[in-house]
């Protein structure tokens, strides 16, 4: 069973078009944190949110914290081909010192 | 700054024999992390340092998988005997304030 879910796994969709990457828990988290990963190389940290109903801003992406702090999302706007990746949610549980990661969403944008 | 650094790249071997993969962390960070990344079971936590001491090593498949920090600038991460299942991408990270990933070794066990 995941900590965390993320919706939906495979997302392909036309360049120019807008996107929503969910990530679920029934756990609570201190932080959340976006990762983005390209094939052959390691995620690499997008952002870090860490009060309940927060949102960021990076460019074209948009991440916000589920009021709870259970949740998260990630809206992408106008996306590009070069968004094409594996972006990953993942969370430090309440109390705890290690992160945990979502299965991902594959995200294909096609020119 | 080098970011992490993990040897090898790829590494294929036979079932039955001993795979040890290496990390070196960033100069600083205190906080040394090991995970394995499959299809199936995506980023998996195996093993955590703080300053050199194992803190968490529940996500440590069996035993076969063994973990060692001897210094604050190398890890390694070892497995024996080494069966096909345990084939996936392995990767390090090392924290300070935010995670930083190495690049990973892709390990085939055939």
């Amino acid at each position: 069973t995941q900590l965390l879910e993320q919706s939906p796994q495979f997302l392909s969709i036309q360049e120019g078009e807008n996107l929503t990457v969910y990530c679920n828990s029934s756990s609570v988290f201190s932080s959340l944190q976006w990762y983005r990963q390209e094939p052959g190389e390691g995620p690499v940290l997008l952002v870090t949110v860490v009060t309940g109903g927060e949102v960021k801003k990076l460019k074209r992406l948009t991440f916000q914290f589920g009021d709870a702090r259970k949740d998260s999302s990630l809206h992408i706007t106008a996306a590009q081909p070069g968004d094409t990746g594996l972006y990953l949610c993942a969370g430090v549980p309440s109390g705890a010192q290690k992160l945990v990661f979502g299965q991902g969403t594959r995200l294909t944008i096609n020119p | 700054d080098a970011g992490v650094i993990q040897s090898p790249r790829h590494e294929v071997t036979e079932m039955g024999q001993e795979v040890t993969l290496r990390c070196k962390p960033i100069s600083g960070h205190d906080y040394l992390f090991w995970y394995r990344q499959t299809m199936m079971r995506g980023l998996e936590l195996l093993i955590y340092f703080n300053n050199n001491v194992p803190i968490d090593d529940s996500g440590m498949p069996e035993d076969r998988f063994s973990a060692k920090m001897p210094n604050a600038s190398f890890s390694t991460l070892k497995i024996q005997p080494s069966e096909p299942r345990d084939s996936a991408v392995y990767f390090c990270a090392s924290r300070i304030s935010r995670y930083t990933f190495g690049s990973g070794t892709r390990l085939t066990v055939v």
